[in-house]
């Protein structure tokens, strides 16, 4: 099966700094690679995707960028706010077959100091 | 709220009881999936439904889970003789359909603690 990376486990930064987090995959045959952020106590929340045939994907102040002969993909937050303090997964899918299950890495913790 | 809907959001159990959760996904989506997710962790799947069918069980579902999407609308996870080991959060994603389409919508979750 499919086995995601994820790193930084934790990280902190000012508001206003950036912030990126990266994962690697195993399966070549994954295409599908969403974001989730996680508030205490709530579900994960899909914040952006990307699938393989895009190289980057901009949305407001996240992007993620995909590398897919390195098999590695990133989240790129700007002008962080203290409201994006969360915890991160990314995970990886077929979304081609009919199954659809997410392989989720480990998770970042960021929190982000005023 | 159109979103996901998981119930109860929490409970307590005493070892050897049985529990049951319920999902509600969003409507028309005609694909459920549901995960365990312990502290520290990201989510892992568990099993998935298409509709009514059950097409996939991780091996994580002993024998002692079972799941039912009987009119292929909401769906149920019994914990059948809980283990202090199943204390995790389970939570329950919803998907439309269409190929190639594998945005998945999760709820609140369940947090289950057995005593």
């Amino acid at each position: 099966g499919e086995n995601v990376e994820q790193h930084p486990s934790t990280l902190s930064v000012q508001e206003g700094d950036s912030a990126v987090i990266k994962c690697t995959y195993s399966d070549s045959a994954s295409n599908y690679f969403p974001w989730y952020k996680q508030e205490l106590g709530k579900g994960p929340q899909l914040i952006i995707d990307i699938r393989s045939n895009v190289g980057e994907k901009k949305d407001q102040r996240i992007a993620v960028t995909l590398n897919k002969t390195a098999k590695h993909f990133s989240l790129h937050i700007t002008e962080t706010q203290p409201e994006d303090s969360a915890v991160y997964f990314c995970a990886a899918s077929d979304r081609g077959s009919t199954l659809g299950r997410l392989y989720f890495g480990r998770g970042t913790q960021l929190t982000v100091w005023p | 709220d159109t979103g996901v809907s998981q119930n109860p959001r929490h409970k307590i159990t005493k070892r050897g009881q049985n529990v049951t959760f319920r999902c509600d996904p969003i409507s028309e989506h005609n694909r459920l999936y549901w995960y365990r997710q312990t502290l520290g962790q990201g989510p892992e799947f568990l099993t998935y439904f298409q509709n009514e069918a059950q097409l996939e069980k991780s091996r994580l579902l002993s024998d002692r889970f079972s799941a039912e999407r009987p009119k292929g609308s909401f769906s149920t996870l019994e914990i059948q003789r809980t283990e202090q080991g199943d204390s995790a959060m389970y939570l329950c994603a919803s998907s439309p359909p269409g190929t190639g389409n594998n945005e998945q919508f999760f709820g609140p979750g369940t947090r289950l603690t057995v005593l």
